[in-house]
């Protein structure tokens, strides 16, 4: 139990153009969905937290114009990265959990972005 | 500001020797939590733990939380080179959120 899919596993895009990073929960009612990112050879960087059916709340220096955040139902958040940039390049996983253990975490396998 | 410090950040060693990672933070966690995670994959959870001075075994790993729930350690048995991975301690925030050591890179040769 609790599997966390992600889709796409990897994108490569153009720059200037807006990608949609898809998280869902499988087997379980995800009531807090997180979105890290991780450049090669360091450890997960927190960009925002969402819950069900509200804004998300983003870290500081997170820009939430340019990362925007849904989740719209208990098993589904996405991420949007407009107007990627070659910065932008990297990373990105979501992780959920549940409001019965909400200090567990089920990680998704990532999303490689790739922006040219 | 929570912060997890991890050591050591690299680690190459030979198959079968033992090594010993740790996790220090000068703020109290309500829990800890010890996570794999392989090139190209999300972390994998290994271990909660979340009671000051716990052990807990999984096979090979054995891991402890402190007694004031600062600091933890994860400690293998003859390592193989299946072992091989970034080794992450995740503490939980005060908002729900993980806030992440910087990992500890592991290469175990055969």
């Amino acid at each position: 139990g609790a599997v966390v899919s992600q889709h796409p596993s990897w994108v490569i895009c153009k720059s200037g153009t807006s990608v949609k990073i898809e998280c869902r929960s499988l087997d379980f009612q995800a009531t807090t969905m997180f979105w890290y990112r991780q450049f090669p050879k360091q450890s997960l960087m927190l960009m925002a937290t969402s819950n069900e059916g509200s804004k998300a709340t983003y870290e500081q220096g997170v820009e939430k114009d340019k990362f925007l955040i849904n989740h719209a139902s208990l098993t589904l958040s996405t991420l949007t990265v407009t107007s990627a940039h070659p910065e932008d390049s990297s990373f990105y996983i979501c992780s959920a959990s549940s409001s019965s253990r909400q200090e567990t975490q089920y990680f998704g396998p990532g999303t490689r972005l790739l922006v040219l | 500001t929570q912060l997890l410090e991890q050591s050591p950040q690299f680690l190459s060693i030979q198959e079968g020797e033992n090594l010993t990672v740790y996790c220090n933070s000068s703020s109290v966690f309500s829990s800890l939590q010890w996570y794999r995670q392989e090139p190209g994959e999300g972390p994998v959870l290994l271990v909660t733990v979340v009671t000051g001075g716990e052990v807990k075994k999984l096979k090979r790993l054995t891991f402890q939380f402190g007694d004031a729930r600062k600091d933890s350690s994860l400690h293998i048995t003859a390592a193989q080179p299946g072992d091989t991975g970034l080794y992450l301690c995740a503490g939980g925030g005060s908002q729900g959120n993980l806030i992440f050591g910087k990992g500890t890179k592991l290469s175990v040769k055969p």
